[in-house]
C-alpha cells in the first residue's frame, strides 16, 4: 500500500526554537493534512493543504504542499512546551476515500 | 458536545477471546473509520464505512470485522484475539468520505496476553 515517511522520527528542542519536519511519499496525493496528537488523545487536525505549492499558516504553524505532490513540510516557529506531542502527516488521493497517515514525528521541548 | 466516543478506554484480553469495540458519533457524519496505532507505524486503516449500510476493508483488515449499526455507531469486533492485535485503536468520523476534517475518539488501548 501507500507509505508516507516522516522525518525526523523524533526531536528534542529548546523552548523558543523553530522546528521543521517533512513527509514524503512514493505516490501523488491531492490533499495533504497535518495532525497533532497529545498524549492519551486522538489526533486533531492542524492544517489542510489542497493545491501543489500551497503555503498555509495556522498561528505559529506553517505547512507547504510540495510541488511534486509527493511531499509536504511543517514548520513551527518559537516552540513552546505545549507543542509537545506527535505530529502526523496524512494524504488523500484523487479517489478521496481514505486518509493515509505518516509514521509520525515526536516532538519534545526542553524548557 | 461529545464528538466521537469510544468504549472501553482500556481492555486486556487473553489470546483467543473475543470482544467488540464500540464507537459512536453525534455529529451526523456519514463516514466512519477504525484505525490502529502502533509505535513507529503511524495510524493504519482497518475498516471504514463511507455511509450507513456500507463497509470496506482498509489496509490491515485481517482478524477484524465491523458493523455499521446505524448512522451514529460503528463497531469493531475481534473474533479471536491475538497478541499481534495489541495496539491502540482509534475510531474517527467525517462529514463525507475523504473529508479533510476527520474527528477522532480518544482511543482504546488493547492488550492481548
Amino acid at each position: 500500500g501507500q507509505q508516507l515517511n516522516q522525518s525526523p522520527q523524533s526531536m528534542f528542542i529548546q523552548e523558543g526554537e523553530d522546528v521543521s519536519m517533512n513527509c514524503t511519499s512514493s505516490s501523488i496525493f491531492n490533499t495533504w493534512l497535518w495532525y497533532k496528537q497529545d498524549p492519551g488523545e486522538g489526533p486533531v487536525l492542524l492544517i489542510a493543504l489542497y493545491k501543489a505549492g500551497e503555503l498555509t499558516s495556522n498561528g505559529r504553524l506553517t505547512a507547504q504542499f510540495g510541488i511534486t505532490r509527493k511531499d509536504s513540510f511543517l514548520n513551527i516557529s518559537a516552540s513552546i512546551p505545549s507543542d509537545v506531542g506527535i505530529y502526523f502527516c496524512a494524504g488523500i488521493t484523487g479517489g478521496g476515500n481514505k486518509l493515509t497517515f505518516g509514521t509520525g514525528t515526536q516532538l519534545k521541548v526542553e524548557l | 458536545n461529545a464528538g466521537v466516543t469510544q468504549t472501553p478506554k482500556f481492555q486486556v484480553l487473553k489470546t483467543g477471546q473475543s470482544m467488540t469495540l464500540q464507537c459512536a458519533q453525534d455529529m451526523n457524519h456519514n463516514s466512519m473509520y477504525w484505525y490502529r496505532q502502533d509505535p513507529g507505524m503511524g495510524l493504519r486503516l482497518i475498516y471504514y464505512s463511507a455511509s450507513e449500510g456500507t463497509t470496506d476493508k482498509g489496509e490491515v483488515p485481517n482478524g477484524y470485522n465491523v458493523s455499521r449499526l446505524n448512522k451514529r455507531e460503528f463497531s469493531l469486533r475481534l473474533e479471536s484475539a491475538a497478541p499481534s492485535q495489541t495496539s491502540v485503536y482509534f475510531c474517527a468520523s467525517s462529514e463525507v468520505q475523504g473529508s479533510t476534517e476527520a474527528f477522532f475518539g480518544q482511543g482504546t488501548r488493547l492488550t492481548v496476553v
